[in-house]
């Protein structure tokens, strides 16, 4: 049962330098999103997808960029990478269909991908 | 609008005592309340939710929490802690609007755990 899987799990980065991370999941949720976590700031929402075909800019979204061109795949892209980018980035996946009718789903997370960027 | 203040940024215990982890939050909507567990280096996994059922939730590994709208409160508790219990835990408050269903994080509590 793999899940959430993001790649690369670690990546030192230039600055100026382009980067995709890869988010893939194997449960058909319809919703992904992408969160940055920095030490003493928690868990920021930069960008997510409720189905394939839509996104949405979260908290932090400037510098990053993302698509959904199909239900399993959510990539993030910084298409510049700068200094203030080094974090802990974490792809997550819900099933938020039945929220509406107060079935909320809960967030599965992969298990991050480090990157610094200098 | 939500939000979620976690009022100790971190908290310890001797091993076999109780623990008490402490959430406040605010929203505009009927919340879903979350706590996730993150130890060193891992992602985040999900220890109980609140989804306007029961307002007391049994979690995984010994985890409780208990729904308190007239306090805004959602606090996490187990009677007798462990070792393996030392990790980042995080409450969360989520609801579903116009967007979709969003999540928001509370900054964390870092909890240790002494021999």
């Amino acid at each position: 049962i793999a899940g959430i899987t993001q790649a690369p799990t670690s990546q030192i980065l230039a600055a100026g330098r382009r980067m995709t991370l890869r988010c893939t999941q194997d449960m058909r949720h319809n919703a992904m999103y992408w969160y940055r976590q920095d030490l003493g700031l928690g868990l920021r929402l930069i960008h997510y997808s409720n189905t394939a075909g839509t996104t949405g800019k979260g908290e932090v979204p400037d510098g990053y960029s993302v698509s959904r061109a199909n239900t399993d795949d959510f990539p993030l892209t910084l298409a510049s990478a700068v200094p203030s980018q080094t974090s802990v980035y974490f792809c997550a996946s819900s099933d938020s269909r039945g929220a509406r009718a107060g079935r909320p789903g809960e967030l599965f997370f992969g298990e991050g991908s480090r990157l610094t960027v200098l | 609008a939500q939000s979620v203040t976690q009022l100790d940024s971190h908290v310890s215990v001797s091993e076999g005592t109780p623990v008490l982890l402490r959430c406040n939050y605010s929203s505009s909507y009927s919340p879903s309340l979350f706590w996730y567990v993150q130890h060193p280096n891992k992602g985040l996994q999900l220890l109980l939710k609140y989804t306007s059922a029961a307002t007391l939730v049994k979690g995984i590994n010994g985890f409780e929490a208990e729904f308190k709208k007239s306090e805004t409160s959602f606090h996490l508790t187990k009677p007798s802690a462990h070792m393996s219990d030392a990790a980042e835990y995080f409450c969360v408050v989520s609801a579903y609007d116009n967007y979709g269903q969003n999540f928001v994080f509370g900054p964390g509590t870092r909890l240790s755990v002494l021999p």
